[in-house]
């Protein structure tokens, strides 16, 4: 399938954790990738590949993938991780890129 | 590396949506980089347009291909977007963004980093 499918809203308590998913058969061949969108900004990357972070992301931000679901893990989340959350990643043929509709995270 | 959107704000319905990319830091020519766009309604989801690649191929979003042309301009460091025959569901923020398509062995992704601060197009008569 050419479809990454993500949970609409998630939310989490102050420092606790919380895991946010990406379902898709594309994901069998291909990593996600994550994304953080907050309120009128544009999205940053903060996860790639297997489960690399680019540089100024805090290591409480983790990746991970089991069969066709990706997931994203905030251990320990805090106010500022309040956004949105994307996954993206290629379709069956390689040649196309294609995002999950995002979750928005709420911290409480 | 920055990139920077730029164009008309509104367009008509049936007209066509120009907007460039400007690449500052670095070159369209140089690595193994795709130069992509992606758009997103108000509050809605990320949407991928297409994207160009540094030796000039292109790959489209099939919904959309019908529609898009993405090129690039080595001698300004720009990449454009042009989108006909547009509608208002065409209304949108939209980004331009560098792309890298990573594979080693059975690890294969892609990632968009960095991203411009994007552009609202309205299309409106």
């Amino acid at each position: 399938s050419s479809e990454l499918t993500q949970d609409p809203a998630v939310s989490v308590a102050l420092g606790q954790t919380v895991r946010i998913t990406c379902q898709g058969d594309s994901l069998r061949t291909y990593y996600a990738t994550w994304y953080q969108q907050k309120l009128g900004q544009a999205p940053a990357l903060v996860i790639y590949g297997k489960n690399n972070r680019p540089s100024g992301i805090p290591d409480r931000f983790s990746g991970s993938t089991s069969g066709n679901t990706a997931s994203l893990t905030i251990t320990g989340a805090q106010a500022e991780d309040e956004a949105d959350y994307y996954c993206n990643s290629r379709d069956s043929s390689g040649n196309h890129v294609i995002f999950g509709g995002g979750t928005k995270l709420t911290v409480l | 590396v920055q990139l920077q959107e730029s164009g008309p704000g509104l367009v008509k319905p049936s007209q066509t949506l120009s907007l460039t990319c400007t690449v500052s830091g670095g070159s369209v020519r140089s690595g193994s980089f795709y130069w992509s766009w992606i758009r997103q309604p108000a509050g809605k989801g990320l949407e991928w347009i297409g994207r160009i690649y540094t030796s000039g191929s292109t790959n489209y979003n099939p919904s959309l291909k019908s529609r898009v042309t993405i090129s690039l301009d080595t001698s300004k460091n720009q990449f454009s977007l042009r989108l006909s025959s547009v509608t208002a569901a065409d209304t949108a923020m939209y980004y331009c963004a560098s792309s890298y398509d990573y594979a080693w062995g059975s690890d294969r992704y892609t990632w968009f980093d960095p991203w411009g601060q994007g552009t609202l197009v309205t299309v409106s008569s």
